[in-house]
């Protein structure tokens, strides 16, 4: 059974018009993470969650922004996608962050997401 | 600098040969983890292994082994017999105190296996 969901699998949207995306956990993990992955990349972290505590990465355009409103959920909201946000989009959740009881992430199928 | 490298971009083999995916790190740390991850063609990103430094003993699973070596930096994976379903791209990670324990991803290796 999927641990990680992640909805929809594809997602199309028009230039500019927000989009969110969304995933679920049945794992309870206290982690929560958010990458982007073009094409023939390694997937790159934009954000992560512990617990309620929002984590940005310093690079991570101001366009991208997160919610997490309970345990089980986190969002991905972009508010004015450009042609360059095209990527898939992939959650990932850890029991804990950092330290020696640091778990693997588990992903998400991700979300494709394409720019009209 | 890269800190994770996986020089062979692309390796091709007919099935049932064995294939050796090669990963080489650098960190300064004395305390870190090294991962490796499949991504098969339909995109979910699965976990197969997490080695912490203290710890070098080589690991079989299966098919799959991990030669992890700390006097050359490196946390190679083989496959062994390999076959079709084994097609996919392998990423090689690390994390460390110095980077706050997220994950430093190599760029992937897609390995085709051929039938």
């Amino acid at each position: 059974d999927a641990m990680v969901i992640q909805n929809p699998r594809y997602q199309v949207t028009q230039f500019g018009k927000p989009v969110t995306l969304s995933c679920s956990q049945t794992l309870n993990h206290n982690v929560m993470y958010w990458y982007q992955q073009k094409s023939s990349q390694a997937p790159k972290l934009l954000f992560h969650y512990y617990d309620k505590d929002f984590n940005n990465e310093a690079d991570t355009p101001d366009n991208f922004q997160s919610r997490r409103p309970n345990t089980s959920f986190c969002f991905l909201d972009i508010r004015s996608p450009g042609l360059g946000d095209a990527a898939m989009y992939l959650c990932a959740t850890s029991r804990e962050r950092a330290g020696t009881r640091f778990q693997p992430q588990h992903f998400g199928d991700g979300t494709r997401l394409s720019i009209l | 600098a890269q800190k994770v490298t996986q020089a062979q971009t692309e390796i091709s083999v007919v099935e049932k040969e064995d294939v050796t995916l090669d990963c080489v790190y650098e960190t300064r740390d004395t305390t870190y983890y090294l991962f490796w991850y499949k991504q098969p063609p339909s995109g979910e990103l699965v976990f197969l292994i997490r080695r912490n430094s203290f710890d070098e003993q080589n690991e079989i699973s299966g098919r799959y082994s991990w030669n992890f070596q700390k006097s050359t930096s490196s946390f190679n994976f083989t496959i062994t017999a390999s076959q079709v379903v084994d097609s996919a791209v392998y990423f090689c990670a690390l994390s460390e105190a110095d980077s706050n324990y997220q994950l430093i991803w190599g760029a992937g290796t897609k390995l085709i296996i051929k039938p």
